[in-house]
């Protein structure tokens, strides 16, 4: 099946400062990628889908200024936190989809994320 | 609240035994899909129903969707401790993917 790169699996940082999390589809072209937070215990909350070569498109909510993400080739998308606060801390999982007729998603591993 | 409900919430059987477990949604949908999850990993897909489709089967998994209802149900028989994960479904409407709730699963062995 496709496989999905996310890295890093986790990181510490120091409140204020930022994070990338890349996403790569190993394997496929991923024409949409999507971005999901996840709190413990808790369902994934969508925050953003980017296609390649476009701008993201935010769900409600979601600070686009807070949480960048570019999505410069069909094989990478990045996610950054910017000036992280400890509210921030949360598990980050991006998807990917293959061309537009595949309909279901490939997760990466997953991003724990702990702003102290 | 882009989330499906889910319920149960948790679900603790004996191996063997049957699972079920149900996703109710909101909106009108292009397909429903459930996923897996092992703790603190991503989701795998393990199951797509079309809006005109009303019963699914996949090996030990069997989905049911009714969308007059807007709900579906996962199945899975004969569980086996393996099968220990959360469970979600997933809406898909549009070019979205919105989860449900989870219905986390133990199987006792």
């Amino acid at each position: 099946g496709a496989v999905v790169s996310q890295h890093p699996s986790w990181v510490i940082c120091k409140s204020g400062t930022s994070v990338k999390i890349e996403c790569r589809s190993l394997d496929f072209q991923a024409t949409t990628m999507f971005w999901y937070r996840q709190f413990p215990k808790q369902s994934l909350m969508l925050m953003a889908t980017s296609n390649e070569g476009s701008k993201a498109t935010y769900e409600q909510g979601v600070e686009k200024d807070k949480f960048l993400i570019n999505h410069a080739s069909l094989t990478l998308s990045t996610l950054t936190v910017t000036s992280a606060h400890p509210e921030d801390s949360s598990f980050y999982i991006c998807s990917a989809r293959e061309g537009t007729l595949n309909e279901k998603l490939f997760f990466g591993s997953g991003t724990q994320l702990s702003v102290l | 609240s882009q989330q499906g409900e889910e319920d149960p919430q948790a679900l603790s059987i004996q191996e063997g035994e049957n699972a079920t477990m149900n996703c109710s949604y909101k909106t009108s949908i292009n397909n429903l899909q459930w996923y897996r999850q092992n703790s603190g990993r991503g989701l795998v897909h393990l199951i797509l129903i079309r809006s005109n489709e009303r019963e699914k089967h996949s090996g030990r998994l069997r989905v049911t969707l009714d969308t007059s209802k807007k709900s579906s149900s996962l199945l899975i028989t004969a569980s086996r401790a393996a099968d220990t994960a959360s469970y979600f479904c997933a809406t898909v409407p549009g070019n979205q993917f919105y989860f449900g709730t989870g219905t986390s699963l133990t199987v006792i062995p």
